[in-house]
């Protein structure tokens, strides 16, 4: 029963250097999110894939890229790490889409990212 | 830009004591609501989805209520226990800007035992 699956757990990044963070969900859900979560703040939205093969930026989009590979995956890609990325990263997928849904996110376990 | 506002921030209460914290949120345009439960060092889960003004859900001990006229929610935990403890998030979707949860920043909850 794995839901929302993200890789890596932790990743250590010099300024300037580039990655992509990996999800994958296994409900066969249309929508998918990947949200920042940083101290004193509230989940705040980067991205979000209403289906396959849509994308559209949320609340904080600069400084990332995304990919909705297929209806599974949703990856994450910072080009140029920034220190002001340094967060904890949480993909999220839902079944509804778009406006109509209201069903539950589920959520990965998160990546910490930290950027020096 | 849509406010989504919680609080207390934070409280300890003693094992067995009840306890409520109340989601706001704009009055006009509602969609939906969401409670989240977020454990440290694990990924927020799902507690209730609330639609319907004067809705009210329940899971155990814990209930959560709906105003959507005036604008906030209501978590309400009977009885709690140190496991209870945990950062309890709400999430609201408005009808314009599509697809968009916006989240509060949480009502970090310690139970002591």
């Amino acid at each position: 029963n794995a839901g929302v699956t993200q890789t890596p757990k932790f990743q250590v990044l010099k300024t300037g250097q580039s990655m992509t963070l990996q999800c994958a969900q296994d409900m066969n859900h249309n929508s998918m999110y990947w949200y920042r979560q940083d101290p004193g703040m509230g989940l705040r939205l980067i991205y979000y894939s209403a289906s396959e093969g849509t994308t559209d930026k949320g609340e904080v989009p600069n400084g990332y890229n995304v990919s909705r590979l297929n209806k599974r995956e949703f990856s994450l890609r910072l080009e140029s790490a920034a220190p002001s990325q340094t967060s904890v990263y949480f993909c999220a997928s839902s079944e509804g889409q778009g406006i109509v849904g209201n069903t539950e996110a589920f959520f990965g376990q998160g990546t910490r990212l930290t950027v020096v | 830009i849509l406010n989504v506002e919680q609080s207390p921030q934070s409280l300890h209460v003693q094992e067995g004591d009840s306890t409520n914290f109340t989601c706001s949120f704009p009055s006009s345009n509602f969609y939906a609501l969401h409670w989240y439960r977020w454990e440290t060092a694990k990924s927020p889960e799902a507690l209730f989805v609330m639609t319907l003004n004067g809705d009210e859900k329940k899971k155990g001990r814990i209930s959560a209520t709906l105003n959507t006229k005036e604008g906030y929610s209501y978590l309400y935990i009977k009885g709690s226990q140190p496991e209870d403890s945990a950062t309890y998030l709400c999430a609201f979707k408005g009808t314009s800007g599509t697809y968009k949860y916006i989240f509060g920043t949480g009502t970090r909850l310690k139970v002591l035992a």
